[in-house]
């Protein structure tokens, strides 16, 4: 069954702590990406990839990293440097950029 | 200038009627365009692409792109309550190809 999956869904960090997020896609895609949705607003991007061992910035990198190590995977690193990372996180992938993109199930990620 | 606007509602339609979402952006190069639905604390879902200019259908769903005037509009005919949703206009940057998103439009079908 092809897909997207991230994990986990919920996820509770306590204020200092790194924590990371992880999505794994079976589709074969070459693209994928990190978007962070807050309420009431739209998808900003965080980092993308477009091929493996490689990434770029997106427009709200600061405070997180990734590595794209395998096609399958694009895990995301929130870290303490984050001074606000409560919010939705949605990894996607796509056969390229500029192709349809689809979405995993998401990581509702809460500082506590 | 957002690169992407949408108009962030609630539009309400009436069951039956024909829903129409508009979004609008700024640069004048994207190439591609895409139409998602997110239902309240779930992933956005894709509906439809469109790459040229003119109509798109697919079952109840059209899609309308008119890049001279840099807009892309969803029909939804015969609207339905299980359409009640946000629907999120995306387009590619012409520079990356990366998908920029609007903040969406709610949709509100009532019986």
């Amino acid at each position: 069954d092809g897909g997207i999956t991230q994990s986990p869904k919920y996820l509770f960090r306590k204020e200092g702590q790194n924590v990371t997020l992880s999505c794994e896609q079976n589709l074969n895609h070459d693209a994928m990406y990190w978007y962070r949705q807050d309420p009431g607003q739209g998808l900003r991007l965080i980092y993308y990839s477009q091929i493996v061992n490689d990434f770029q910035k997106g427009d709200i990198a600061e405070g997180y990293s990734v590595s794209r190590e395998k096609k399958e995977s694009f895990p995301l690193t929130v870290t303490s440097a984050q001074k606000n990372p409560t919010a939705f996180y949605l990894c996607a992938s796509s056969r390229g950029l500029g192709t349809e993109a689809f979405f995993g199930q998401g990581t509702r990620l809460t500082v506590v | 200038q957002k690169e992407v606007e949408q108009n962030s509602g609630p539009l309400s339609v009436p069951e039956g009627a024909i829903a129409s979402l508009n979004c609008t952006y700024s640069d004048r190069v994207s190439q591609s365009f895409f139409w998602y639905r997110q239902y309240s604390g779930k992933s956005p879902e894709l509906i439809m692409s469109i790459y040229s200019n003119g109509d798109k259908e697919d079952g109840r769903f059209t899609a309308q792109l008119n890049k001279a005037s840099q807009y892309v509009s969803l029909l939804i005919r015969d609207s339905q309550p299980s359409d009640s949703a946000t629907y999120l206009c995306a387009v590619n940057r012409g520079g990356s190809y990366i998908p920029t998103f609007g903040r969406g439009t709610s949709l509100i079908v009532h019986p």
